[in-house]
């Protein structure tokens, strides 16, 4: 199975102020069809998880765009600018370019 | 606006089985590839099936395969999954999905699903 290692595990962030995620996978995520699978989630306090950026750099549907997606084969980021209240949760990310699809184990965004 | 509501969970005992269902609606359900993706109390999201279309294809991780079924009645827009041989190590807030090509677009509240005697 591919491993997804994200760090941090938590991020204290002051509101108004830009972070960082990092998720790194064991193999590379680079699909037979020159596609690369690695998306990003956002689980809120008490809500199940939304999608934010899939395939590394695509916003889905009324992501605002101070989330942004970058990265290639095995490394990749998360970043988030401005951060605002509503952006406090734990951010997953997930890659299905190969089976099992399996997630990272998730970062912890929190006000300093 | 695309809803899903999952159904059916509750607390069962080690062996035994459950079903759960997740009720969609505000999108075409027949066109979507279909999952269920599930969270440990305090843990992190694993898969735990993926349907095609029409629900002649369907794919599982090993933690859950021969064990769990899941399946899908396209006339009433309705998701299933069939656990079988329940261990403790399945409770969880069982989540279903729909596929936006092969990842989760959009996700229903969850319904949990307790193992224990």
């Amino acid at each position: 199975d591919v491993l997804m290692t994200q760090t941090p595990v938590s991020l204290p962030v002051s509101l108004g102020g830009q972070v960082s995620i990092s998720c790194r996978s064991s193999q590379s995520l680079v699909h037979s069809d020159g596609n690369t699978y690695l998306h990003w989630y956002l689980q809120k306090p008490g809500q199940s998880p939304q999608l934010l950026i899939y395939r590394v750099s695509n916003r889905f549907s009324g992501v605002p765009d101070r989330f942004s997606g970058s990265g290639s084969g095995t490394d990749f980021t998360l970043k988030i600018s401005r951060v605002e209240p509503e952006d406090l949760g734990v951010y997953y990310c997930l890659q299905s370019t190969h089976f099992p699809l399996t997630f990272g184990s998730g970062t912890k965004l929190e006000i300093k | 606006e695309v809803q899903l509501v999952e159904s059916g969970g509750g607390l069962v005992q080690p062996g035994r089985s459950l079903k759960l269902s997740c009720a969609a609606s505000g999108f075409t359900f027949s066109n979507y590839y279909m999952a269920w993706v599930r969270q440990a109390p305090k843990k992190g999201l694993e898969w735990v099936a993926t349907i095609s279309t029409s629900g002649s294809r369907t794919y599982y991780p090993d933690s859950v395969k021969g064990r769990f079924t899941i399946s899908r009645d396209n006339a009433k827009s309705s998701l299933y999954l069939q656990m079988n041989s329940l261990k403790s190590e399945d409770t969880a807030t069982y989540y279903c999905a729909s596929l936006l090509y092969n990842w989760f677009a959009y996700w229903g509240q969850g319904t949990l699903v307790t193992v224990s005697s």
